[in-house]
């Protein structure tokens, strides 16, 4: 059973565009939502995070939305830009066990000059 | 060092051949994760160790896998009798929390140890 699930798989932006990545989970248990960018043959580096108190959280050109009552939660990316074509994960956690993530299956992103 | 370091980078074996991967967390941090990356299948959780406890092991696909911690700090995770479907990106990763910790504890993930079983 796939807890968390994101799309699209794939995605095409040009330069300057918004990249819009969704994830929906099903453990309404979940209270830890963070998105993580892989670049090829590295390892997954922690990008922005939310908690379900907030709606919305905004670092620099990325910013999470959250809706609680849709169990959904949204990477946009702004005035996109080649350096951040990679791959997107989005994750969650719940409670006592919030050190385990659960992960989508991911995106990749490529940003045309 | 400054970040999560692994060995090796890449490691081809032979099915039924065992392997040990090595994992280096950063310097100071309790929580200690491996995670495998499948093409296609996102990271799937393997097994977590937090300090002196128990480790959570509820994520090892089989029994041929194991994994250890020594000292609180480096990592091994052995795959014995290793079959083709083990091939996979095997990523550790630490954090300063775990269980019950209320802060952004993100991991820092290493680069991970590719595994091709042949």
């Amino acid at each position: 059973q796939q807890q968390v699930k994101q799309s699209p798989q794939s995605l095409i932006v040009q330069k300057g565009g918004i990249s819009i990545i969704n994830c929906a989970y099903e453990n309404t248990a979940f209270d830890y939502f963070p998105w993580y960018q892989q670049f090829p043959g590295k390892g997954p580096a922690l990008l922005i995070a939310i908690r379900p108190d907030v709606s919305e959280k905004k670092e620099g050109r990325f910013t999470i939305s959250f809706n609680k009552s849709a169990k959904q939660f949204s990477l946009h990316i702004m005035d996109s830009q080649p350096g951040d074509s990679a791959t997107y994960f989005c994750a969650a956690s719940r409670g006592s066990s919030n050190y385990k993530l659960t992960f989508g299956k991911g995106t990749l992103l490529t940003v045309n000059p | 060092g400054a970040g999560v370091s692994q060995s090796p980078s890449n490691k081809v074996t032979e099915k039924g051949k065992d392997v040990e991967l090595r994992c280096d967390p950063i310097s100071g941090h309790t929580a200690l994760y491996w995670y495998r990356q499948s093409l296609g299948q996102g990271l799937e959780f393997l097994i977590y160790f937090q300090g002196n406890s128990a480790p959570d092991k509820s994520g090892l696909p089989s029994d041929r896998f194991s994994a250890e911690r020594t000292g609180g700090s480096v990592s091994t995770l052995t795959i014995q009798r290793t079959q083709q479907e083990d091939s996979a990106v095997y990523l550790c990763a630490s954090s300063l929390g775990g269980a019950g910790r209320r802060v952004n504890y993100g991991y820092t993930f290493g680069s991970g140890t590719r595994l091709t079983v042949v």
